[in-house]
């Protein structure tokens, strides 16, 4: 079956330095994925998205690669700022989250 | 952006109690609403998801009769945990998306439901 998941449950990095956010997929028909954010007790934030007849998309300071040889996907986030802490989440459409990397950046 | 919003943000009910939550997309039609729960430190587990004026869909594991979820306009979907137990206490969150933007989804900010 479908499954989206995170290598690494938590992160920490020193703020000004790049981070990198992996996930893994199972499902080769997956199409399309999304990254979210999540601050404590909110709702999830729409990130950046992907296609899959794209390799690599780029927003402000986020980047998107999708390596569909392995089934893998990272999120960049470059100068990494301490607004950047959270929890990370892949998810497909249809939404299947992966379970979640929480960032956090030390000042 | 689009907007959706969630009533109310924080819930305390006693067990045995129903609890509604609504889910309202501010400024689109969302053809489409799903929603998720949320456990502390756990990813969102999508619970069901809704097209206005039909019946939800539900995934696998999750009791439609005590997860009411009624979708009757285009910028309102309602959840209903019914005869609320404390292990139904979670974090529920709705997201709506539209017909012209099927693949785009817009996440309201989460319902906290506590049972007694």
């Amino acid at each position: 079956g479908e499954s989206v998941g995170l290598h690494l449950p938590t992160l920490s990095v020193q703020e000004g330095d790049n981070s990198i956010i992996n996930c893994a997929y199972s499902n080769s028909a997956s199409d399309y994925f999304i990254w979210y954010k999540q601050e404590s007790g909110k709702g999830p934030q729409f990130i950046i998205d992907i296609r899959s007849n794209m390799d690599k998309r780029q927003g402000q300071r986020v980047t998107v690669l999708l390596n569909k040889t392995v089934k893998h996907l990272s999120l960049q986030i470059a100068a990494t700022q301490p607004g950047d802490s959270a929890v990370y989440f892949c998810a497909r459409y249809i939404p299947t989250f992966g379970r979640g990397t929480s960032l956090i950046v030390h000042p | 952006g689009a907007v959706v919003s969630q009533h109310p943000s924080r819930v305390i009910c006693k067990s045995g109690t129903s609890v509604k939550i609504e889910c309202r997309s501010l400024d689109f039609q969302a053809t489409t609403m799903f929603w998720y729960r949320q456990f502390p430190k756990q990813s969102l587990m999508l619970m069901a998801t809704s097209n206005e004026g039909s019946k939800a869909t539900y995934e696998q594991g999750v009791e439609k009769d005590k997860f009411l979820i009624n979708h009757a306009s285009l910028t309102l979907s309602t959840l209903t945990v019914t005869s609320a137990h404390p292990e139904d206490s979670s974090f529920y969150i709705c997201s709506a998306s539209a017909e012209s933007s099927y693949n785009e989804q817009f996440f309201g900010p989460g319902t906290r439901l506590t049972v007694l």
